[in-house]
């Protein structure tokens, strides 16, 4: 398996363009996240889905947009960029939780997007 | 809203234990994960609490106090290979929600 492959690994963007990030796992998760981590700070949430077709905003929605067509892939578009979506983005996906009691829920990350916004 | 903290720095010796701290704020709490990240790399699952107590894998152990909102990481045998950024997240929320702590960057030095 290849586990959670992101697309492209950098990227530099000038202010106004768009683009999308890709992303897709072959592990058969349901749930599945977009972050992202400025330098030297802890993961935000972007958004997140819990299957396709259903997807919810995090905790930093604004300027992103998701879709989630397949179980596989999720990809995060970005809409006229800014210097401040300047960041690491990861995708991640779960299989979520099963039990309130004592399940844990692993998450597993892609091994990110670098981008520059100028 | 959610809010974790943590200790932005630790530094111990190789060989020695550390314990990485983590309070938090959320409401729906259902528990605790640790992820590890080196420099330019990905987070790595480390371990994960839904209930109070002592969770033990190999060197690296995971500890929860709901009553509290508190718990630890605790990382025995310290190697340098151990160098690394340690965030702790809480899963809360009626999906699958989960807030990341800001992170402790850990050196180990010889």
């Amino acid at each position: 398996n290849a586990g959670v492959t992101q697309t492209p690994k950098f990227r530099i963007l000038k202010i106004g363009q768009s683009m999308t990030l890709q992303c897709a796992q072959d592990m058969n998760h349901n749930y599945m996240y977009w972050y992202r981590q400025d330098p030297g700070m802890g993961l935000k949430l972007i958004y997140y889905s819990v299957g396709a077709g259903i997807t919810d905003k995090g905790e930093v929605p604004n300027g992103y947009n998701v879709s989630r067509s397949t179980t596989e892939d999720f990809p995060l578009r970005l809409e006229l960029a800014a210097p401040s979506q300047t960041s690491v983005y990861f995708c991640a996906s779960s299989f979520g939780f099963s039990a309130r009691d004592g399940s844990t829920d692993t998450q597993y990350f892609g091994p990110g997007t670098r981008l520059t916004v100028l | 809203g959610q809010s974790l903290e943590q200790p932005s720095e630790v530094t111990a010796v190789e060989g020695a234990i550390v314990q990485i701290n983590c309070t938090y704020q959320t409401s729906g709490f259902y528990g605790l994960s640790w992820y590890q990240q080196h420099d330019g790399g990905a987070p790595t699952f480390l371990s994960y609490n839904a209930l109070d107590g002592l969770e033990e894998t190999g060197r690296f152990s995971s500890f929860l106090s709901r009553s509290d909102s508190y718990g630890y990481l605790l990382l025995q045998e310290l190697q340098m290979k151990d160098s690394a950024s340690y965030f702790c997240a809480a899963n809360s929320g009626g999906y699958q929600k989960v807030t990341f702590g800001t992170g402790t960057k850990l050196q180990v030095i010889p």
